[in-house]
C-alpha cells in the first residue's frame, strides 16, 4: 500500500512569513501533486511534478520533487491571507490506475 | 479547463433511505471516474475507481453491496449509497480522468447529511 505523509499537520503563520510543507512517502510514484481545497469545495490542483529533481513555480509557491520521486515539498513566500486553506499532496501511482492522497495540512494565514 | 460537476451539491436524508450521487464531465470524455469520502478535517480517502462500461474496483474496507457504482457512460458516473445510516454523513467527491493529457479533475463534491 503507497502512503503519503504531510508535516505540519497544521500551521498558523502571519501574513508576510513564508512556509514550507512537505510531503513523503516510502513508495516511489509515476508523479506527485499538489492540492488546495477550501471548506465545501472540491481540491483544485496547483501542480504537477514528475521528473526526480524538478522544481516548479507558479508566483509565490515553489514546487520541488525529491530526486528519488519518494517525496516532494511546498514553499510559500510571503503568504497572504488568501492562501489559506487544506493543502494536499497526492500520489500518482506507478501503474497510473488512481491518485492516493497524503493526509493534508491545514494553513492558516493571519492578517 | 475540463469540468467535473456534481449533483445534488447537498442532501439530508433519514436513516435507512438511499440516496443517489451523479458525478459528470461536462466537457469531455471521462475513461476513468473516482470517488472518494472526505470526513471533516481529514484528508480524501478513495472509495472504489469505475471504468466506463465495467464493475467498480473498490478500495479495501468499502462495501460494495452499500456503495453501488454505476459508470453508463463516458460523461456519468453514479454513487448510491444504500441504506444510508447517520455514520456515512459526510463530504462525496468524484473526479474524472481523461482528456487531452488524460488529467483526472475533481467535482466540487457534495455534503451528505444523514438523520
Amino acid at each position: 500500500t503507497q502512503l503519503l505523509e504531510q508535516s505540519p499537520q497544521f500551521l498558523s503563520i502571519q501574513e508576510g512569513e513564508n512556509l514550507t510543507v512537505y510531503c513523503n512517502s516510502s513508495s516511489v510514484f509515476s508523479s506527485l501533486q499538489w492540492y488546495r481545497q477550501e471548506p465545501g469545495e472540491g481540491p483544485v490542483l496547483l501542480v504537477t511534478v514528475v521528473t526526480g529533481g524538478e522544481v516548479k513555480k507558479l508566483k509565490r509557491l515553489t514546487f520541488q520533487f525529491g530526486d528519488a520521486r519518494k517525496d516532494s515539498s511546498l514553499h510559500i513566500t510571503a503568504a497572504q491571507p488568501g492562501d489559506t486553506g487544506l493543502y494536499l499532496c497526492a500520489g500518482v501511482g506507478t501503474s497510473y490506475d488512481k491518485v492516493i492522497f497524503g493526509p493534508g495540512t491545514s494553513l492558516s494565514v493571519i492578517p | 479547463g475540463a469540468v467535473v460537476s456534481q449533483h445534488p451539491s447537498w442532501v439530508i436524508c433519514k436513516s435507512g433511505t438511499s440516496v443517489k450521487i451523479e458525478c459528470r464531465s461536462l466537457d469531455f470524455q471521462a475513461t476513468t471516474m473516482f470517488w472518494y469520502r472526505q470526513f471533516p478535517k481529514q484528508s480524501l480517502m478513495l472509495m472504489a475507481t469505475s471504468n466506463e462500461g465495467s464493475k467498480a474496483t473498490y478500495e479495501q474496507g468499502v462495501e460494495k453491496d452499500k456503495f453501488l457504482i454505476n459508470h453508463a457512460s463516458l460523461t456519468l458516473s453514479t454513487l448510491t449509497v444504500t441504506s444510508a445510516h447517520p455514520e456515512d454523513s459526510s463530504f462525496y467527491i468524484c473526479s474524472a480522468r481523461g482528456g487531452y493529457g488524460n488529467e483526472q479533475y475533481f467535482g466540487p463534491g457534495t455534503r451528505l447529511t444523514v438523520t
